[in-house]
């Protein structure tokens, strides 16, 4: 059974930092891509849209994000402890969401086959 | 960068009638990528549809996707309801893998 299972989220201040992670169990992490898709609500998930944030390749040579956290965010992954990673920086208000960790169906891009339970970062002074 | 529109915003019909979802992108999409997903309040989306077409694993036979190239439609044949949800369409032919705004199907 495929399983990620987010940590790392909380209460940061604005212009801070905050590191999340997902460990992925049930299928070969290496064989797959991966993503980070984030939803904004203080409060409860599936109040505003889903918003694609970052992507990466089976081997993690490639990465991708989108323009809002280009420069600000970090996506990485670890292949030997079947852990993805998002390095947040320089956060703002608009960061605060719910963030989804997500396993593509292709080594390089696919659609997302598995979602996990996500975890909430709050920007907030 | 693809940016995709989903109408209507809301949906509201009864069980039994039949769910016409529309997502139109700003560019052709690339190799058939685009996925529909279904989102219930308080849990992750689930996979619907991937290649514009084909059913995900456990998906009943009543949720359908078609179209080509910028128009995309998910269809609901006979409206459960548990089909109560919002609906995203995405992309994922190119980087940004862009979503939908998503459309809200309440069953009256």
């Amino acid at each position: 059974e495929v399983q990620l299972l987010e940590s790392g989220g909380g209460l940061v201040q604005p212009g801070g930092s905050l590191r999340l992670s997902c460990t992925a169990s049930g299928f070969t992490f290496s064989s797959s891509a991966m993503s980070w898709v984030r939803q904004a609500s203080a409060r409860q998930a599936s109040g505003k849209g889903l918003e694609w944030v970052s992507g990466i390749s089976g081997s993690g040579g490639s990465t991708y994000y989108a323009d809002s956290v280009r420069g600000r965010f970090t996506i990485s992954r670890d292949n030997t402890k079947n852990t993805l990673h998002l390095e947040l920086n320089s956060l703002t208000a608009d960061d605060t969401a719910v963030y989804y960790c997500a396993k593509e169906d292709d080594f390089w891009s696919g659609h997302v086959d598995y979602w996990g339970q996500g975890t909430l970062v709050t920007v907030s002074s | 960068e693809i940016v995709l529109t989903q109408s209507p915003g809301t949906l509201s019909l009864s069980p039994g009638e039949r769910a016409t979802l529309s997502c139109r992108a700003s560019q052709s999409i690339t190799y058939s990528f685009l996925a529909w997903y279904q989102q219930k309040p308080g849990q992750a989306p689930r996979l619907l549809i991937y290649g514009i077409s084909r059913r995900a694993t456990g998906i009943p036979d009543r949720f359908s996707g078609s179209g080509s190239e910028t128009e995309f439609t998910l269809t609901i044949s006979r409206l459960e309801p548990e089909d109560s949800a919002v609906y995203y369409c995405q992309q994922y032919g190119s980087s940004p893998r862009a979503f939908g705004g998503g459309t809200k199907v309440e069953i009256k």
